[in-house]
């Protein structure tokens, strides 16, 4: 089963706008990972953030993880055209130190030039 | 240079044939991934490779699921007696180390009618 849950599970926007994605998770986790996925396309590494991090920034990209709540978030400013694709967070499996992930079910993003 | 590179990009088979799906990592990376990706069950991982060896193949859906790694390079994910629920995505991933973020190709998209 899925340990990330995802919302929205669809997004919808304008260039330019920012777009954010939540990504809920169940166990202990030593770090979060964000991919993004192109339609047809392989996934591709965004981020990582480690447990005892609670923000991370890589360009327009802005990551949050609140272990307490066992959630984060990603935001993506001033969003492009070339943005839109599928994003997933994962998690390492609980007792594993290599990448045993478990992926959410992904949130598309659309971006309308 | 390249990055993970996966053979065939498409493969369509009928039902009780056997598949190989071969898998390329980046050059030194020493650990590779098999993953699955289906509409109805998202990415589930399959098997881990460190070196040749698999030390997790606890993702392998069944006994007609198997994987091989030579040279500490390429890998091949055979697939036995095809049924439709095969149907998939069979994406490979590699990592310079086991705690490093995964490298994907772009997949192997598998028909079975």
């Amino acid at each position: 089963s899925q340990q990330g849950e995802e919302d929205p599970q669809a997004l919808s926007i304008q260039e330019g706008e920012n777009a954010t994605m939540n990504c809920s998770y169940k166990t202990s986790i030593n770090n979060l990972q964000w991919y993004r996925q192109n339609s047809g396309r392989g996934l591709v590494h965004l981020i990582l953030i480690r447990s005892n991090e609670r923000e991370k920034h890589s360009g327009r990209l802005r990551v949050t993880l609140d272990t307490s709540k066992k959630s984060s978030s990603l935001l993506i400013t001033a969003s492009r055209a070339a943005d839109t694709a599928s994003y997933f967070c994962a998690t390492e499996t609980p007792g594993t130190s290599y990448g045993k992930l478990t992926f959410g079910q992904g949130t598309i993003l659309t971006v309308h030039p | 240079g390249a990055g993970v590179s996966q053979s065939p990009s498409n493969k369509v088979t009928e039902k009780g044939k056997d598949v190989e799906l071969r898998c390329d990592p980046i050059s030194g990376h020493t650990a590779l991934y098999w993953y699955r990706q289906s509409l109805g069950q998202g990415l589930e991982f399959l098997i881990y490779f460190q070196g040749n060896s698999a030390p997790d193949k606890s993702g392998l859906p069944s006994d007609r699921f198997s994987a091989e790694r030579t040279g500490g390079s390429v890998s091949t994910l055979t697939i036995q007696r095809t049924q439709q629920e095969d149907s998939a995505v069979y994406l490979c991933a590699s990592s310079l180390r086991p705690s490093s973020p995964l490298h994907f190709g772009n997949g192997t998209r598998l028909t079975v009618t």
